[in-house]
């Protein structure tokens, strides 16, 4: 199975900050990956498909990068909807893995 | 719109079986696969399994001997069973479209399931 790494667990940060989150694969998974918001009761969200395709409807402040096994979500200016938990998601070989989460929480 | 639902029990007593119902709109069970991810307390998201648009199914290998999916397409639901739960089953359990490039677009709120006695 791959194991996917993800940094750092909790993150406090300011509105306007940019932060960055990281997921590292075991193995190369081919930029198979994901970034997905969730907040509390709700379903979550997908940001980001396959690295760096912003899905439609999310702003554009959120963005993704990576290759191999490195891959980073970026939000550049923070809004005050964006804090919640954020996770990732390899999706190129069986079993699906996904990243621990992130909980960036307002400083 | 797309909408995905989940339904079950929120208590299941340790040994006996966890029926969940995956409810969908929006969209057609014979076009797309709906996966189920759970997360159980005080851990990650992990996947389970998955019906796929022509009715094959297959499981994570972790859980494969406790679990079987199935579907209604003429209900719009996918039926989710897992026998056997422990304690350690209590989480979130969650289904999720598969939207063939990119993986999972759309995901149910989850239902919450509590495994005690």
């Amino acid at each position: 199975d791959i194991q996917m790494t993800q940094s750092p667990s909790f993150l406090s940060a300011s509105v306007g900050d940019r932060v960055t989150i990281n997921c590292k694969a075991s193995q190369n998974i081919n930029k198979y990956l994901n970034w997905y918001q969730q907040k509390l009761g709700e379903a979550p969200k997908r940001l980001i498909y396959n690295t760096n395709n912003l899905q439609t409807g999310i702003p554009s402040r959120f963005s993704g990068s990576g290759s191999g096994t490195d891959y980073t979500l970026t939000i550049s200016s923070l809004q005050p909807e964006d804090f919640a938990t954020y996770f990732c998601l390899q999706h190129n070989s069986f079993p699906l893995t996904f990243g621990s989460g992130t909980k960036l929480e307002i400083k | 719109q797309v909408q995905l639902t989940e339904s079950g029990p929120g208590l299941v007593h340790p040994s006996e079986t966890l029926s969940l119902t995956c409810t969908v709109s929006g969209f057609s069970l014979t076009g797309y696969s709906v996966y189920w991810v759970r997360q159980p307390s005080g851990k990650g998201l992990e996947w389970m399994g998955r019906m796929r648009y022509n009715g094959d199914t297959s499981y994570n290998s972790a859980l494969k001997s406790r679990l079987s999916i199935s579907r209604d397409t003429s209900k719009n639901q996918v039926f989710l069973k897992m026998n056997s739960l422990q304690t350690d089953d209590t989480g979130t359990y969650y289904c999720t479209r598969n939207s063939g490039y990119g993986a999972f677009d759309y995901w149910g709120q989850g239902v919450m399931v509590t495994v005690s006695s």
